[in-house]
């Protein structure tokens, strides 16, 4: 099946720095890469996600690019902001299959 | 269009009872999800119903069981609970468990096994 591996685990960045989360994926078939955010006690909220046959996605401050060769995609956060602390999870789905999540990165904005 | 529902939020219940948690998809939605969340441990994947069949599952003892019912409406049972399966378990649901479906999760229910 399916291996999402997510780095980095932890990630600590200046308010109004960047933030980079990268994620890989074995399988080609993956199509549909999402991205969540989940603040402490709540559901996971789906921020950006990308398909196959996209190489990038920008959403304001959030963008989201993939490499279908090398089997990689990222997540990037510009100019953060404390609001934006949370743990983030990709995921990578293949039609008729299951999401396949990644293990988390625990993102923290020092104001 | 109203949210994922799961009931109850929270349990608490001892060791060797049995539970049954209940998720609710967002209207249209097909397919349901559910996953194990531990501190630390990211999203275990517990199994995934479309259209009231079983379609996928994870690597959990069959002590987890699950069904769907025809209006999408879903519900996991654990039985002879152990201490280990204190958790969040969180269902997702989808417009149908295919291409390019977004997945919307619930809040969860809570479970605390003593």
């Amino acid at each position: 099946g399916e291996n999402v591996e997510q780095h980095p685990s932890t990630l600590s960045v200046q308010e109004g720095d960047s933030a980079v989360i990268k994620c890989t994926y074995s399988d080609s078939a993956s199509n549909y890469f999402p991205w969540y955010k989940q603040e402490l006690g709540k559901r996971p909220q789906l921020i950006i996600d990308i398909r196959s046959n996209v190489g990038e996605k920008k959403d304001q401050r959030i963008a989201v690019t993939l490499n279908k060769t090398a089997k990689h995609f990222s997540l990037h956060i510009t100019e953060t902001q404390p609001e934006d602390s949370a743990v983030y999870f990709c995921a990578a789905s293949i039609p008729g299959n299951q999401f396949y999540f990644g293990t988390g990165t625990s993102l923290t904005v020092i104001p | 269009k109203a949210g994922v529902t799961q009931t109850p939020r929270y349990l608490i219940k001892t060791r060797g009872q049995q539970v049954t948690l209940s998720c609710s998809p967002i209207s249209g939605h097909r397919s349901v999800s559910w996953y194990q969340q531990t501190p630390g441990q990211g999203l275990q994947f517990l199994f995934e119903y479309f259209s009231e069949t079983q379609r996928n599952k994870g690597n959990f003892p069959g002590r987890f069981s699950g069904r769907q019912f025809s209006n999408s409406r879903s519900e996991m049972n654990v039985s002879t609970l152990e201490l280990g399966d204190s958790a969040l378990y969180l269902c997702a649901s989808s417009l149908a468990a295919g291409l390019y479906s977004e997945q919307y999760f619930g809040p969860g229910t809570r479970l605390t096994v003593t």
